[in-house]
């Protein structure tokens, strides 16, 4: 079955700079790529996602970059924030298909200080 | 729309007791998932469903956890009787294709086994 790497596990930067988190999946039907931000106490939530017809994807500060060959995704965060403090979470599925759970990476708590 | 609801928020037992869950998934949603997340570590799915009937269940501890969505809506997880292992954060989440098959998550069930 599908495994998913995440790393780092804690990643600490300073507010204004950039954050980067790497993730690798096993399985090379795997198609959709979700990055989910979880608060301390609250529900997951998706930030971005990329499937994998496509090599990136961008929406203001964020982006998602997909290597299908290498068979690894990336989030990039740019200008960070302390309100991007989060654990973020990275997971890929078979998009579509007649299950399409989702299988998580461990995340990475990500602190921005100010 | 309304998000995905869940009860209780938090619950405390000790072990061999039962427990359960209750979920709401977004109206319309007909997939819902129950996933297990595990202090530190990203959510595992325990059981998908499509409206009533079971997709995946191959990893729930079938012994002692069962799940149920009888009219395709709400859903139930029962756990009986509670291991101390089973300390954890209960997740529901609901897609649908007219959602994009995005999983939309809930506040989750904490429950602690002592």
């Amino acid at each position: 079955g599908e495994n998913v790497e995440q790393h780092p596990s804690t990643l600490s930067v300073q507010e204004g700079d950039s954050a980067v988190i790497k993730c690798t999946y096993s399985d090379s039907a795997s198609n959709y790529f979700p990055w989910y931000k979880q608060e301390l106490g609250k529900r997951p939530q998706l930030i971005i996602d990329i499937r994998s017809n496509v090599g990136e994807k961008k929406d203001q500060r964020i982006a998602v970059t997909l290597n299908k060959t290498a068979k690894h995704f990336s989030l990039h965060i740019t200008e960070t924030q302390p309100e991007d403090s989060a654990v973020y979470f990275c997971a890929a599925s078979i998009f579509g298909g007649s299950q399409g759970n989702l299988i998580f990476g461990k995340g990475t708590k990500l602190s921005v200080k100010p | 729309e309304a998000g995905v609801a869940q009860s209780p928020r938090y619950k405390i037992i000790e072990k061999r007791q039962s427990v359960a869950f209750w979920c709401n998934p977004i109206s319309g949603h007909a997939t819902l998932y129950w996933y297990q997340q595990i202090l530190g570590q990203g959510p595992k799915l325990l059981i998908q469903f499509q409206n009533n009937g079971v997709v995946d269940d191959s990893q729930l501890p079938k012994d002692r956890f069962s799940a149920e969505r009888l009219k395709g809506v709400d859903s139930t997880l029962k756990i009986q009787p509670a291991k101390l292992e089973d300390s954890a954060v209960y997740l529901c989440a609901s897609s649908s294709p007219t959602s994009g098959n995005i999983q939309y998550f809930g506040a989750g069930t904490r429950l602690s086994v002592l």
